[in-house]
């Protein structure tokens, strides 16, 4: 696609229920990031895919949250017994370049957990 | 850990008026920097980087930003603000390890007609 492919573009979860969040990069572009934004903040990294494979997920905050990329193109990241403190704007990211310089981000999905 | 920090929360400024925005990181080489811009419920647009070479870089929209390696600063410019450069602009470091990017907290530009 022309762009970075995010859905849904908003999300409302109760406390403790399952989401996936889909991110749809840009065709070709091997690399794939997600980052998390909270309210007031700036993105926060969160996972690296190069490919099929995560390469750096050091961000993830607990064992809550997985993301995959089986096909190495679309990604899904999933967070398990979602928590009030999950709700944040969760933005992917694609480049072709494998250094990530200078990636395209999509418009995000709006998580809230209630 | 690398570390940005951008010291102005908001700014106000007229339109017409020139603007700086503030960026400082703490990193021991020199990182890549770049600069994003986000508009309410929109994604980040990247308006500039650097990653060696001229000081001074230009990007998109009229904006430029100069790396003082002295300072650790990578300060973002525009001579004449227009109204529709209202958002919210984040400052970046990408030490090249992995390929993520360290966000500062972002600095929110108002303008007024």
């Amino acid at each position: 696609g022309a762009g970075v492919s995010q859905t849904p573009s908003n999300k409302v979860t109760e406390k403790g229920k399952y989401v996936e969040l889909r991110c749809d990069p840009i065709s070709g572009h091997t690399a794939l990031y997600w980052y998390r934004q909270s309210l007031g903040q700036g993105p926060e990294f969160l996972i690296y895919f190069q490919g099929t494979g995560a390469a750096d997920d050091s961000g993830l905050p607990n064992d809550r949250f997985f993301a995959v990329r089986p096909e190495g193109s679309v990604s899904t990241l999933k967070i398990q017994r979602t928590e009030r403190g999950d709700s944040a704007v969760y933005l992917c990211a694609s480049s072709s370049d494998p250094g990530g310089r200078g990636y395209t981000f999509g418009s995000g999905t709006r998580l809230t957990v209630v | 850990a690398q570390s940005v920090t951008q010291p102005d929360i908001h700014i106000t400024v007229s339109e017409g008026a020139s603007l700086e925005l503030r960026c400082n990181y703490s990193y021991g080489a020199t990182p890549y920097l770049f600069w994003y811009v986000q508009s309410p419920g929109q994604g980040l647009q990247l308006l500039l980087k650097y990653f060696s070479g001229d000081t001074l870089v230009q990007g998109i929209k009229g904006f430029e930003a100069e790396f003082k390696r002295s300072q650790s600063s990578f300060n973002l410019r525009k001579p004449s603000v227009h109204w529709s450069d209202a958002a919210e602009y984040f400052c970046a470091v990408d030490t090249g390890t992995a390929s993520k990017l360290t966000f500062g907290t972002g600095t929110r530009l108002q303008v007024t007609l």
